[in-house]
């Protein structure tokens, strides 16, 4: 499987922007690249997947490289509650099985 | 929807003995996974089930068995439970391509 690679700790204030940095220089051209989180004490929560285009969705904006080798997650507006671990996982069209890496502890200040 | 069910939530086994983890899915997902996660670690793969009827081993599949049985279901067992094997368990489910929707989990202590 092709590895990511992310920052261990980011840290944000409430109502601004933030922008998680995901690494995969060796992804594949079918890999998808897939977003999770995992609040305390919960399972993961998928945020949001991306082949090559930029992607939205109500839970937060996919930028994706144009030589697809890293992508950003971008939370528009962080909440208290969007404090998480973030999970960038590459995942091929077959529907492989999701590998996790140890993700962006993402902390927001008040 | 009820999504991914995990039973039980807690768990406190002595070493040696067995038990059964159960999880069930209302989503009419057609694959099915087994996670454990270690304090302060990412998850991994113990066993997944791509389709009804097969089951696959993934990363760390040592100490445990699992049954798809059937297209809802798919539980996972400990034979003779170790002190190693306490962690959080997490189900999940998907469709091909798609997002996996996860469990709340089930905390699993051996002493």
């Amino acid at each position: 499987d092709a590895k990511t690679t992310q920052p261990n700790s980011m840290e944000s204030n409430e109502e601004e922007p933030v922008h998680l940095p995901c690494n995969h220089s060796t992804i594949s051209g079918t890999d998808y690249i897939h977003w999770y989180r995992q609040l305390p004490s919960q399972g993961p929560e998928y945020v949001i997947h991306g082949l090559t285009s930029n992607v939205n969705n109500r839970m937060a904006s996919l930028a994706i490289a144009e030589d697809r080798k890293s992508s950003t997650l971008i939370l528009h507006r962080a909440t208290l509650r969007d404090a998480a671990v973030y999970y960038c996982i590459l995942r091929d069209t077959s529907g492989s099985r999701l590998t996790f890496g140890e993700g962006t502890q993402l902390t927001v200040n008040p | 929807n009820a999504g991914v069910t995990q039973t039980p939530k807690f768990q406190v086994l002595k070493t040696g003995q067995s038990m059964t983890l159960q999880c069930a899915q209302d989503m009419n997902h057609n694959s099915m996974y087994w996670y454990r996660q270690d304090p302060g670690m990412g998850l991994r793969l113990i066993y997944y089930s791509a389709s009804e009827g097969t089951t696959d081993k993934g990363e760390v599949p040592n100490g445990y068995n699992v049954s798809r049985l059937n297209k809802r279901e798919f539980s996972l067992r400990l034979e003779s439970a170790a002190p190693s094997q306490t962690s959080v368990y997490f189900c999940a489910s998907s469709l091909e391509n798609y997002g996996y929707t996860f469990g709340s989990g089930t905390r699993l202590t051996v002493v």
